[in-house]
């Protein structure tokens, strides 16, 4: 187990509605990055939040957004939802330093929402 | 974008027999990673390399960071029932873990 929690693990919404996902990382950790994984595909990055602000984005739209808390837990949030955003979210926890002090570890996954458009 | 090409896309295998899965890029990358995903879970990592010509062991499994960056493959020995997954390679350009491109995974049959 990684002591990275998602949440809800299951979801079913409506074209056009709105969804937020969860992400609670690991202790210790201070970045939280979320990824796109399609059925029968590799996970896709989406972005990364870092200090509470967006620290790099991967080719997805700006109806995908999201946050980042001080206790570094973030959230996704999809707006106008499409039959193609069916999928499993994965969020991934790290340690992300810059500078002469870097520290960088391995990103550690939780479970997983899977999310089903419909 | 980059892409990683994974291959084989699947693989049966006797338990027992070895197992080799690579990986190609038309970039560089600065890592490499290989990670297994069980059903309903995330990806969990096996081996992280650093190095252009790096050989890196953890239990039955060895991994290669590829002389050009650009490939990375990875072997299981003696494979078991429990190793039946998907195996992912990621690349990284930096040094920010979290911030990775996947190939589209190698899945892995054992026959007992």
């Amino acid at each position: 187990e990684t002591g990275v929690t998602q949440s809800p693990t299951h979801l079913i919404k409506t074209r056009g509605q709105q969804v937020t996902l969860r992400c609670s990382s690991q202790s210790g950790h201070n970045t939280v990055s979320w990824y796109q994984q399609a059925l029968g595909q590799g996970p896709q990055f989406i972005f990364q939040y870092y200090r509470e602000e967006e620290n790099g984005r991967g080719n997805f739209p700006p109806r995908f957004s999201g946050l980042q808390f001080p206790n570094y837990s973030s959230e996704l949030n999809v707006n106008a939802l499409e039959l193609d955003d069916s999928a499993l979210y994965l969020c991934a926890s790290s340690l992300y330093g810059q500078g002469e002090l870097r520290m960088n570890t391995e990103a550690f996954f939780g479970q997983g929402t899977r999310l089903t458009v419909v | 974008g980059q892409q990683l090409n994974q291959s084989p896309q699947s693989m049966f295998i006797q338990e027992g027999e070895d197992v080799s899965m690579n990986c190609t890029s038309s970039s560089i990358f600065n890592t490499w990673l290989w990670y297994k995903q069980d059903p309903g879970e995330g990806p969990v990592l096996l081996i992280a390399l650093y190095k252009a010509g790096e050989l890196t062991s953890n239990g039955r499994l060895t991994a290669q960071f590829g002389i050009t960056r650009k490939d990375s493959f990875l072997n299981i020995s003696a494979s078991i029932p429990s190793d039946v997954g998907i195996y992912f390679c990621a690349g990284q350009l930096g040094t920010n873990a979290g911030k990775s491109t996947f190939g589209d995974g190698t899945t892995l049959t054992v026959k007992p």
